[in-house]
């Protein structure tokens, strides 16, 4: 069966300081992998998604940016906080085009990010 | 105009009741249908996935498509105080290459001992 890691499950940084937050997918390959970002009582926003190695698009401008160096690993990164990049992270894998499960998405635990 | 409408609630109901919680949406082309329960600081998880129009069951949980109403909905049969969480509807079109979905804000659900 496919899982999804995510970490750190918290973390607590400085503005102005680098991030970095890692999701990995096992049981799958060739898996799309997508960020989003869920503000204290909002919706989700979808951040990034990849279909593919070294393949990401944007959905929002903003100071992150992702990358996925593996085909199961997807990376997104600051180099620069600001106090507006606090929220929970998602992580979130569907399968890719053609394998017949629609777009359902599934999702990681999630990594609860405080800028102070 | 949101492409997905979803009422926050909260909707508080009295454990046993059946909960009923819906979305509309604007864009006929979508033919995919989710249901996600969110519980308090975890993930989304998928609680059921429909395509096109009709009826699912699954245990306790039912979830109806509408498309010439687009309108969908989920009901919670003898619901439990662990039925208490967020529940996101979520849709797509037709499979395109990397299935972008779109979601609802999410309702609240409370079940009351």
């Amino acid at each position: 069966s496919q899982t999804i890691h995510q970490w750190p499950a918290t973390l607590v940084q400085p503005v102005g300081s680098p991030l970095s937050l890692e999701c990995t997918v096992e049981g799958t390959s060739n898996p799309n992998l997508y960020w989003y970002r869920q503000a204290a009582g909002r919706g989700l926003q979808l951040l990034f998604y990849s279909v593919g190695i070294g393949q990401i698009s944007s959905e929002v401008p903003q100071n992150l940016s992702a990358s996925r160096p593996q085909d199961r690993q997807f990376i997104l990164s600051s180099k620069k906080l600001l106090l507006s990049d606090s929220g929970f992270y998602l992580c979130a894998w569907s399968a890719s085009f053609g394998q017949g499960l629609g777009d359902t998405q599934y999702f990681g635990p999630g990594t609860r990010l405080t800028v102070l | 105009q949101k492409e997905v409408e979803q009422d926050p609630g909260p909707l508080s109901v009295p454990e046993g009741a059946i909960v009923s919680l819906n979305c509309t949406y604007s864009n006929s082309a979508f033919q995919y249908f989710m249901w996600y329960r969110q519980y308090s600081r975890k993930g989304p998880e998928l609680l059921m996935y429909t395509y096109s129009s009709g009826n699912k069951e699954d245990g306790r949980f039912t979830a109806q498509v509408d498309k010439s109403s687009k309108y969908i909905s989920l009901f919670i049969r003898d619901s439990q105080p662990s039925d208490s969480a967020t529940y996101l509807c979520a849709m797509s079109g037709a499979t395109d290459s990397w299935g972008k979905l779109q979601f609802g804000a999410g309702t609240q659900v409370v079940v009351t001992p």
